[in-house]
């Protein structure tokens, strides 16, 4: 089955605790992305990546880290999470040349 | 002003009635458009996805594009109880993989 898979699905942890958020998909596609996706103000994207060792900033991407070693994994790092980093995250890939395809969401809480 | 305008709702009709949900944007780039179906605890499901203005019909569902007013809609038709989810509507532009989200609209559909 065609699927991008997040772990975890849920997770709590205290301040500057570093933690990393898995993403995978079994698709072969190019493109990979996080979002986040808070009440009102919709889904941000965090960071991007085109391919293999290609990544760029999205719209807010302070506190955050990424890496694209290989094609089929994108994870998130948070180096010193912080309270206002409580937020659903969402994984996205996509061929470039269709829709997205998201990933399951991964809720996460900042102590 | 945001680049992407959708009313949050929330939309509440009876089972059968027909459900209207559209978008407004301001960025002319915006060549590909998309509409995303999300439940409650899950991830954007891609609903449907064109290109350019026209309109496109799968099975309940439509999507109108009019790139003149900036405009697109969704139409479901014979609307189920099953169909109660937030409407995502995103859009990006021909070289830039970037989406960009509306707020989503919650329907609640009344059996």
């Amino acid at each position: 089955e065609a699927q991008v898979t997040q772990n975890p699905r849920y997770l709590i942890t205290v301040t500057g605790k570093k933690l990393t958020v898995t993403c995978s998909q079994n698709m072969n596609h190019e493109y990979m992305s996080w979002y986040r996706q808070d009440p009102g103000l919709g889904l941000r994207q965090i960071y991007y990546s085109m391919n293999v060792e290609v990544t760029d900033k999205g719209d807010v991407p302070e506190g955050y880290k990424v890496s694209r070693k290989e094609k089929r994994n994108f994870p998130l790092i948070l180096e010193s999470p912080s309270p206002n980093q409580t937020s659903l995250y969402f994984c996205a890939s996509s061929s470039g040349r269709g829709g997205y395809t998201f990933g399951s969401g991964t809720r996460l809480t900042v102590v | 002003q945001k680049e992407v305008e959708q009313d949050p709702g929330p939309l509440s009709v009876p089972e059968g009635a027909i459900v209207s949900l559209n978008c407004t944007y301001s960025n002319s780039a915006f060549q590909y458009f998309m509409w995303y179906r999300q439940y409650s605890r899950k991830g954007p499901e891609l609903l449907m996805y064109t290109y350019s203005s026209g309109n496109k019909e799968d099975g309940r569902f439509t999507a109108q594009v009019d790139k003149s007013s900036k405009y697109i809609s969704l139409f479901i038709r014979d609307s189920q109880p099953s169909d109660s989810a937030t409407y995502l509507c995103a859009m990006r532009g021909s070289n830039d993989y970037k989406l960009s989200f509306g707020a989503g609209t919650t329907v609640t559909v009344r059996a």
